[in-house]
């Protein structure tokens, strides 16, 4: 079966760094994407990776091992605004999006 | 302002009903996709549409219907609802011109089936 796996929850602190940690076991890669979704709202598209290596856009960076099934996304200056859940999805190959259950992230003064 | 709408933003349904929720984009994109959010669980996909005049079932398509008569409209219905189905409901959109096929995200419907 198809499986995406990410932490239930994380706490962080304000101007802090977190990492947030994505497996996944798919049938097929065709580039994993990080969403962001704050409560009650729709998901909102971060970042796309479908090569090895970190891709790094402002204070958010991506990285992903496809050997490893393993990507994750980095958070750094975290501001209150970041606190949102983070949601981990691989296109298939089927080119359909299997979604992890996502990560809440909470940022505390 | 471009982008996707659904309606109704929210809606309590009696068991037994039949429920129409829409979704209108006016981007263009030729795929359209129609998502259930339950509390714990991903994002699982009911149906989809690679373009207009052609559907296709998801991870859990049963109890659900839609169609794609022209670009801009996936309406999803309910035939007969039950209390299974209370969740919130998010159509989204890609291009497939977009070598990533970024989807966007409507804002969702919130239904409760008693």
């Amino acid at each position: 079966g198809q499986n995406i796996d990410q932490p239930t929850e994380m706490t962080a602190t304000e101007g802090a760094i977190v990492q947030i940690n994505c497996t996944y076991q798919t049938s097929g890669f065709n580039g994993l994407f990080w969403y962001q979704q704050h409560a009650g709202e729709a998901p909102t598209f971060l970042s796309y990776n479908v090569l090895d290596g970190l891709e790094e856009k402002g204070r958010f960076s991506s990285f992903l091992s496809r050997s490893k099934g393993y990507s994750y996304l980095l958070l750094k200056e975290l501001q209150m605004k970041d606190s949102a859940s983070y949601l981990c999805a691989v296109m298939d190959s089927n080119y359909q999006l299997i979604w992890g259950a996502g990560t809440k992230l909470i940022i505390k003064p | 302002i471009a982008g996707i709408t659904q309606a109704p933003t929210s809606q309590i349904l009696a068991a037994g009903r039949r429920m129409t929720l829409r979704c209108t984009q006016d981007m263009r994109h030729n795929a359209m996709y129609w998502y259930r959010q339950d509390l714990g669980l991903g994002l699982r996909l009911i149906h989809y549409s690679n373009t207009a005049g052609t559907t296709g079932k998801g991870e859990v398509p049963d109890g659900y219907s839609v169609s794609r008569a022209n670009t801009d409209d996936f309406p999803l219905t309910l035939a007969s609802a039950v209390p299974s189905q209370t969740s919130v409901y998010f159509c989204a959109s890609s291009d497939s011109g977009d070598p990533q096929e970024t989807q966007y995200f409507g804002p969702g419907t919130r239904l409760l089936v008693l």
